[in-house]
């Protein structure tokens, strides 16, 4: 089944421990993202790929790094997690071309104390 | 800049009555904009997107460059339309900027 998966799916912390949240996708798409969802601010996007080792930083990259080492994989690392990062994350895939469907993941939960 | 915005952060109907969701955008260049869904505990999806000029669940959904808007529209709503809406354009570079979001509550 062509999908996208988010682990973990929900996620405590305390400020300080870093962490690492996986996304895969099995479609074999070039671009990938992570978004943050917040209530009343929407989805705003943190980080984008659009191929192996090319990322660039969305509107909210702040605290947050990313890697792209493998076509399936983007992972996001909190090197040193704080309460405003409190949120719900979402990964999501395409292809390239203009006008795509991103298809994203279930998303993960994080809260930090 | 490129922006997107939603105006109405809830919208409430009556089941069979039309609706229509507001999206404005912002952006120099032609753009490429959607229309994705959230119904609840579900994952975000496409709902219908402008280059492909089509209908889905009775949904449609006309780019006015004039005005820059791109409002969702449905003439008669069901209860099962009730979710989160957010309109998003495909921006420049590879960025995606989502709009905040409308929640459409459709009443029996």
């Amino acid at each position: 089944e062509a999908q996208v998966t988010q682990n973990p799916r929900y996620l405590i912390t305390v400020t300080g421990k870093k962490l690492t949240v996986t996304c895969s996708q099995n479609m074999n798409h070039e671009y990938m993202s992570w978004y943050r969802q917040d209530p009343g601010l929407g989805l705003r996007q943190i980080y984008y790929s659009m191929n192996v080792e090319v990322t660039d930083k969305g509107d909210v990259p702040e605290g947050y790094k990313v890697s792209r080492k493998e076509k399936r994989n983007f992972p996001l690392i909190l090197e040193s997690p704080s309460p405003n990062q409190t949120s719900l994350y979402f990964c999501a895939s395409s292809f390239r071309d203009r006008g795509r469907e991103q298809y994203f993941g279930p998303g993960t939960r994080l809260t930090v104390t | 800049a490129q922006r997107v915005t939603q105006p109405e952060k809830l919208l409430s109907v009556f089941k069979g009555a039309p609706v229509e969701l507001k999206c404005n955008y912002s952006y120099s260049g032609s753009p490429e904009l959607f229309w994705y869904v959230q119904y609840s505990r579900q994952r975000l999806q496409l709902l219908l997107r402008h280059i492909s000029r089509e209908s889905i669940k009775g949904f449609t959904a006309d780019l006015n460059k004039g005005e820059t808007s791109f409002h969702l529209k449905k003439p008669f709503a069901q209860e099962e339309d009730s979710a989160m809406y957010y309109c998003a354009l495909d921006g420049q570079g590879f960025s995606f900027i989502f709009g905040k979001g409308t929640r459409l509550l459709v009443k029996p």
